[in-house]
């Protein structure tokens, strides 16, 4: 199994542009999550999906991001128009129970 | 504000030697805890978990106490090998409705000295 996979590894924008991270987890895992990891506030969960359906989505920081999951093998993290301060890694995360999380390797976004 | 909390960013332990890392939390609510331990450029993996009914759970090398009297729980590494320098997290559950919600705390950087 290839595992959670995510792309891309790394992304530099300027400030203004749209900016798309992608994801596809494990083959048959149920849930899909959407984290961020910053210095200040560590690993947050920004927004999760139940068989494709988003459940959770009050850790979205404002309505400049979006994410979807148009089907069981690939999910969207849109940041539109992306600022500097959503500088971060942004992990994906899949389960098939709740709790033991497989997490992808991550996109760096760095934006100047 | 924080729920869940791991006051230490960094501790250093000598290879052989036990690493322990702690964490508190403030929700009483929690019902499973969670450890996640992760390397550089790669994502958290999951480590080791315990339930709210138990106070300990051991897992080879790793164990895992938890105090819910005082809100808190600690890994133990015994021994502890150079292979466990990373980040560790700790985490905690909470079901809301219908669904369960887990929290991460900020880290702590473990460097194990050969």
């Amino acid at each position: 199994d290839a595992g959670v996979i995510q792309s891309p590894r790394h992304e530099v924008t300027e400030m203004g542009q749209e900016v798309t991270l992608r994801c596809k987890p494990i083959s048959g895992h149920d849930y899909l999550f959407w984290y961020r990891q910053t210095m200040m506030r560590g690993l947050e969960l920004l927004i999760y999906f139940n068989n494709n359906v988003p459940i959770d989505d009050s850790g979205m920081p404002e309505d400049r991001f979006s994410a979807k999951m148009p089907n069981a093998s690939f999910s969207t993290l849109k940041i539109q128009p992306s600022e500097p301060r959503d500088s971060a890694v942004y992990f994906c995360a899949s389960s098939l129970w709740h709790y033991g999380y497989t997490f992808g390797s991550g996109t760096r976004l760095t934006v100047v | 504000d924080q729920q869940v909390k791991q006051n230490s960013p960094s501790l250093s332990v000598q290879e052989g030697r036990i690493s322990i890392l702690n964490c508190d939390y403030t929700n009483s609510m929690f019902d499973y805890f969670l450890w996640y331990k992760k390397y550089p450029a790669e994502g958290p993996t999951f480590l080791i978990s315990i339930s709210s009914i138990k106070d300990k759970n051991e897992d080879g090398r790793f164990t895992v106490f938890l105090n819910k009297s005082a809100k808190h729980l600690s890994l133990h590494i015994v021994p502890s090998q150079p292979g466990d320098s990373a980040v560790y997290f700790c985490a905690a559950s909470i079901r809301e409705t219908s669904y369960d919600k887990v929290i991460f705390g900020p880290g702590t950087s473990l460097s194990v000295i050969p």
